[in-house]
């Protein structure tokens, strides 16, 4: 069965430049998720869709930041205009309803020169 | 309010066991997650143990829950240097029909052979 399928698995770009992230969640689950993971801040909710609507986008850093869920088997978060302190890992993760268990993608590693 | 702390460190030798605790805040939670990272990987749901339960046992696994101080563990058997990874605990509330996940901050189990 696939998983949680997310692009790019690694991406390194200029400050200033805009980056789109992609997630494909699991056929089925109503639930999608974004996480930011960094050492020194370790794992934080972004924002999650139910049914293809944002819930909760408390944990978006800033303006910067935005998410979409057009249909319920795609998702993007974009940055724009990226800086380095954006870089880290970034997960989607998807479940059947959002306080099931939940199902992560291998992450999209962002490095921001 | 929602927070999940965990100790960062855990250091055990080969064919040991491991213990890794964890503590919650919300009273209201319905589930207890515990999730495995491994290098360059998504979490990946290891067990988990619904609020109105004491213990769970899987395998290697035992969760023990006691609701009224608010703690979760994870003891893993006979360990292995396969068990090194972070382990993530999470609790889940339901609300409003909706829900989501808190994530500690992750324990790093380090297995010495």
């Amino acid at each position: 069965d696939a998983g949680v399928i997310q692009s790019p698995r690694h991406e390194v770009t200029e400050m200033g430049q805009e980056v789109t992230l992609r997630c494909k969640p699991i056929s089925g689950h109503n639930s999608l998720f974004w996480y930011r993971q960094t050492m020194m801040r370790g794992l934080e909710l972004l924002i999650y869709f139910n049914n293809n609507v944002p819930i909760d986008d408390s944990g978006m850093p800033e303006d910067r930041f935005s998410a979409k869920m057009p249909n319920a088997s795609f998702s993007t978060l974009k940055i724009q205009p990226s800086e380095p302190r954006d870089s880290a890992v970034y997960f989607c993760a998807s479940s059947t309803n959002s306080n099931q268990p939940q199902h992560f993608g291998d992450g999209t590693r962002l490095s921001i020169l | 309010g929602e927070d999940v702390e965990q100790s960062l460190f855990l250091s055990v030798r080969e064919g040991d066991s491991s213990v890794i605790n964890c503590t919650y805040t919300d009273s209201s939670s319905t589930y207890l997650y515990w999730y495995k990272q491994e290098p360059g990987a998504g979490l990946q749901l290891l067990t988990y143990i619904f609020s109105n339960m004491d213990m769970k046992q899987d395998q290697r696994l035992t969760v023990l829950l006691n609701k009224k101080d608010k703690h979760l563990s994870l003891r893993i058997a006979d360990t292995q240097t396969g068990d090194s990874a972070i382990y993530f605990c999470a609790e889940s509330i339901l609300f409003d029909n909706a829900g989501k996940s808190t994530f500690g901050d992750g324990t790093t189990l380090t297995v010495k052979p």
